[in-house]
């Protein structure tokens, strides 16, 4: 993923609205992906996660897609709510030279905000 | 612990100082992370334990960054002659598995160089 500094994308969205936060992912020999969360001052807090043989997973809320044609993962929020209010961030997994334990390569950030 | 326990929390050092930051890692994770998060980006890969084995320390920015697990449970970074450029939240993340899995964060040690 790429680093964009201190302009991190955003997204804006009202109570109850769905939300979607897309990220791109730079290497093709990724085979794990996760989607963390970031509150304020806090570490990251897992979300979801998506192996490379599987194209959706569903959790509470929350949905993954991966599309490895493109390099493309997005983080789908149902019914979002003010606490879903965070830094979102994609990370994956290289699994190049031995990385298998799960050396993690994050992506930009996106900041999500929803008003009530 | 419940979960992962960094300290400090916050700490200023001024410049030329050495610091060490502290993981206690959850009870039983046989992996352990440490990585580097500037404001505003991503946190970045710096170094890797299983148990008390450094597999990889290849994100480590220069050789004043040293971190160690002696015993396979606690975590100790440390940087000597503290630069300006490594101001960050130092985070560190620890799991069960040995193989690519869920990482449990801890809230991380904020590091302000004067």
């Amino acid at each position: 993923g790429e680093s964009v500094g201190l302009h991190l994308p955003t997204l804006s969205v009202q109570e109850g609205d769905n939300s979607i936060i897309n990220c791109a992912y730079s290497n093709s020999a990724s085979d794990y992906f996760i989607w963390y969360k970031q509150e304020s001052g806090k570490g990251p807090q897992f979300i979801i996660d998506i192996r490379s043989n599987m194209d959706k997973r569903q959790g509470q809320r929350v949905t993954v897609l991966l599309n490895k044609t493109v390099k493309h993962l997005s983080l789908q929020i149902a019914a979002t709510q003010p606490g879903d209010s965070a830094v979102y961030f994609c990370a994956e997994n290289p699994n190049a030279g031995g990385t298998s334990y799960g050396k993690l390569t994050f992506g930009q950030g996106t900041i999500l905000t929803v008003h009530p | 612990g419940a979960g992962v326990s960094q300290s400090p929390r916050y700490k200023v050092a001024k410049r030329g100082q050495d610091v060490a930051l502290r993981c206690d890692p959850i009870s039983g994770h046989v992996s352990l992370f440490w990585y580097q998060q500037a404001l505003g980006q991503g946190p970045e890969f710096l170094t890797y334990f299983q148990n008390e084995a450094q597999l990889d320390k290849s994100g480590l920015p220069s050789d004043r960054f040293f971190a160690e697990r002696p015993e396979g449970s606690v975590s100790t970074l440390k940087i000597q002659r503290t630069q300006q450029e490594d101001s960050a939240v130092y985070l560190c993340a620890s799991s069960f598995r040995t193989r690519a899995g869920e990482l449990f964060f801890g809230e991380g040690s904020r590091l302000t160089v004067l």
